[in-house]
């Protein structure tokens, strides 16, 4: 199993542009999370999706949103990058009966 | 806002000694979860450790909690160097989205 995939790893973006995050689990897991972690702070939710089909808006989910596209795949999409959102994003997953989380490695975001 | 307050915010000792952090929270909960981050990576799980608990072992792990308090402690015996990373404590309330409030983790040193 590869676990929770991130793609990309690094990526750079300029003011006003938009793009996407992707995450993939392959365990099989119902709820989905994406985070974010800036330096020296925990992670902040973003968006959660508790089951296929479903999603919410975590802590700080201005400037986001996101698509629960299947069971497997959870996207972040920024439609208008600022420099407030240069941070590492981390997309998470956990099975239902547990309560657990699986982290991804992080996509690294620095918007100029 | 993060839920966690963590201390202390950095901890260097040597390679054999014990390393004790401690995590307060704000609401109440139904678990609490303690993750490690090495650097540049994503977090891994370690250990939970529900409402209705006050102490759990796993190995060198020993976690207390004392929802009087609002606080709990992780204690990692016989550190070694690998035990390098930082250390993020996380609650869970009542609900079954899973979401987690982290606190804004201890970053432990282990000097060989």
């Amino acid at each position: 199993n590869a676990g929770v995939t991130q793609t990309p790893k690094f990526q750079v973006l300029k003011t006003g542009q938009s793009m996407t995050l992707q995450c993939a689990q392959d365990m099989n897991h119902n709820s989905m999370y994406w985070y974010r972690q800036d330096p020296g702070m925990g992670l902040r939710l973003i968006y959660y999706s508790a089951s296929e089909g479903t999603t919410d808006k975590g802590e700080v989910p201005n400037g986001y949103n996101v698509s629960r596209l299947n069971k497997r795949e959870f996207s972040l999409r920024l439609e208008s990058a600022a420099p407030s959102q240069t941070s590492v994003y981390f997309c998470a997953s956990k099975p239902g009966q547990y309560h657990e989380q699986y982290f991804g490695p992080g996509t690294r975001l620095t918007v100029t | 806002s993060q839920q966690g307050e963590e201390d202390p915010q950095a901890l260097s000792i040597q390679e054999g000694e014990n390393a004790t952090m401690n995590c307060s929270y704000k609401t109440s909960i139904n678990n609490l979860q303690w993750y490690r981050q090495n650097s540049g990576r994503g977090l891994v799980h370690l250990i939970l450790i529900r409402s209705n608990e006050r102490e759990k072992h796993s190995g060198r792990l020993r976690v207390t909690l004392d929802t009087s308090k609002k606080s709990s402690s992780l204690l990692i015996t016989a550190s070694r160097a690998a035990d390098t990373a930082s250390y993020f404590c996380a609650t869970s309330g009542s609900s079954n989205t899973g979401k987690l409030i982290f606190g804004q983790g201890t970053t432990l040193q282990v000097k060989p």
